[in-house]
């Protein structure tokens, strides 16, 4: 059973970076798409983009953060990553890591670790 | 941005009911239409895919149905661990992924 974790500092300073990472169990980390979603009150479910690795990375990010987005992946080390430049408060979130039904789709998750809250607070 | 909106936004009933929860796309994505249910403090799961497929282990009192722009997700004779929020969600494009605001169904 494929099992994610999310890790990472909860506090974040203002205009600093949000870095996570997601521990992948259970399964192969090679040719799924793997992808970062956040929640808030005020935002609702977010898509923050996916990383997909086949002999290359490929990554897709959400237009409104593309600018400030950058995700990576470690084979080796079965997990990948996520950062966030330049944070605010708007920024709050529960951050979930999530994996795509099958290696054909990168459109829905029936995989997903158990959220981290990130908060952005001087 | 494919916008979705899912109506109504809460929803009481009681155990036994059957409820019908909508969702609207801002463009047609055909039958790309996935639905979660999320209970507090826990990631999304997920219910259904395609529209109308049940995801392994959903229960079959859950079914969807709709394409184009309009879908539905009914839950038939409501159990006391249904009550939850639920999210419609398209994976017609992830250019970007969108969800819906949620609909929160609470017990009567």
């Amino acid at each position: 059973q494929v099992q994610l974790q999310e890790s990472g500092p909860g506090l974040v300073k203002p205009s600093e970076t949000l870095s996570l990472t997601c521990a992948v169990s259970g399964g192969s980390i090679t040719e799924y798409y793997w992808s970062w979603i956040r929640q808030s009150p005020g935002r609702g479910l977010e898509w923050i983009g996916y990383i997909y690795y086949s002999y290359s990375e490929y990554t897709n990010y959400n237009p409104s953060l593309k600018s400030r987005v950058a995700m990576s992946i470690d084979t080796s080390k079965g997990q990948f990553s996520l950062k966030l430049t330049s944070v605010t408060a708007a920024d709050t979130a529960v951050y979930f890591c999530a994996r795509a039904f099958s290696p054909y789709t990168s459109g829905f998750y029936p995989y997903w670790g158990q959220g981290i809250l990130v908060t952005v607070s001087s | 941005d494919i916008q979705m909106t899912q109506s109504p936004s809460s929803l009481s009933a009681y155990v036994g009911d059957s409820v019908t929860l909508t969702c609207r796309a801002s463009q047609t994505i055909g039958t790309s239409l996935v639905w979660y249910q999320q209970k507090p403090g826990k990631a999304p799961k997920l219910l259904i895919f395609g529209a109308s497929t049940l995801h392994s282990g959903v229960p079959s009192r859950f079914s969807g149905s709709g394409s184009g722009t309009a879908f539905t997700l009914t839950i038939n004779t409501l159990q006391p661990e249904d009550f939850a929020t639920y999210y419609c969600q398209q994976s017609y494009t992830t250019f970007p992924v969108t969800f819906g605001q949620g609909t929160k169904l609470e017990i009567k």
